[in-house]
């Protein structure tokens, strides 16, 4: 199976910083990764897919790259509805994975 | 409008068996790949298993021989068979359009409890 490393599993920001976050595959998994963000009680949503393509209505200080192994996740300028868990996930090989999720509070 | 509802969740007892549905609106379930992907209390997300168009599936190790995913598409939904189940599959369950692609939609999930 292939496991997914994130990192970190949480942060603190303030409103306006630039936010990384890693995910690492145990194996090459080309640009197939996705980002979702959940809020507390809600689904999560999809903000970017194929590494690095923003999904529809996803606001432009998102970004993700990366390919292979190692991917990020940034945001360029936080905003107080950014604060929510992250996740990345690889749809390369069966079993498909999530990495661990990032928290990003205050 | 594109929808998914999820149902059929419930307090369960260990080694008892549930079957979630999904039952989806605005598209056709046998056009796309549906998913479930769950939520243990507090924890991360789990995916758990899919199913193709054509019908292939594919699970995660942890429900591999205990969970079956299966579509009727006369009724436009999606299942989920879950056998065996024992207190760590206890979870918010969300059926999922296209996980990765273009389309993708979420359900609001589906309480499984495991517990005597």
């Amino acid at each position: 199976d292939i496991e997914m490393t994130q990192s970190p599993s949480s942060l603190s920001a303030s409103v306006g910083d630039r936010v990384t976050i890693t995910c690492r595959a145990s194996q090459g998994i080309r640009n197939d990764l996705a980002w979702y963000q959940q809020k507390p009680g809600k689904a999560p949503e999809r903000l970017v897919y194929a590494a690095y393509l923003l999904q529809s209505g996803v606001p432009s200080r998102f970004s993700g790259s990366g390919s292979g192994t190692e991917f990020t996740l940034t945001i360029r300028s936080l905003q107080p509805e950014d604060f929510a868990t992250y996740y990345c996930l690889q749809h390369n090989g069966y079993p498909w994975t999530f990495g661990q999720g990032t928290k990003v509070e205050i | 409008e594109v929808q998914l509802v999820e149902t059929g969740g419930n307090l369960i007892q260990p080694e008892g068996s549930l079957r979630l549905s999904c039952a989806a609106s605005g598209f056709t379930v046998s056009d796309n790949y549906m998913t479930w992907v769950r939520q243990a209390p507090g924890k991360g997300l789990e995916w758990v298993s899919l199913i193709y168009s054509a019908g292939t599936t594919y699970y995660a190790d942890s429900v591999k021989g205990r969970f079956s995913m299966s579509r009727d598409n006369s009724k436009n939904t999606v299942y989920l068979l879950m056998n065996s189940l024992r207190a760590e599959d206890t979870a918010v369950y969300y059926c999922v359009r296209d996980l990765v692609g273009y389309d993708n939609t979420w359900g609001p999930g589906t309480l499984v409890t495991v517990s005597s």
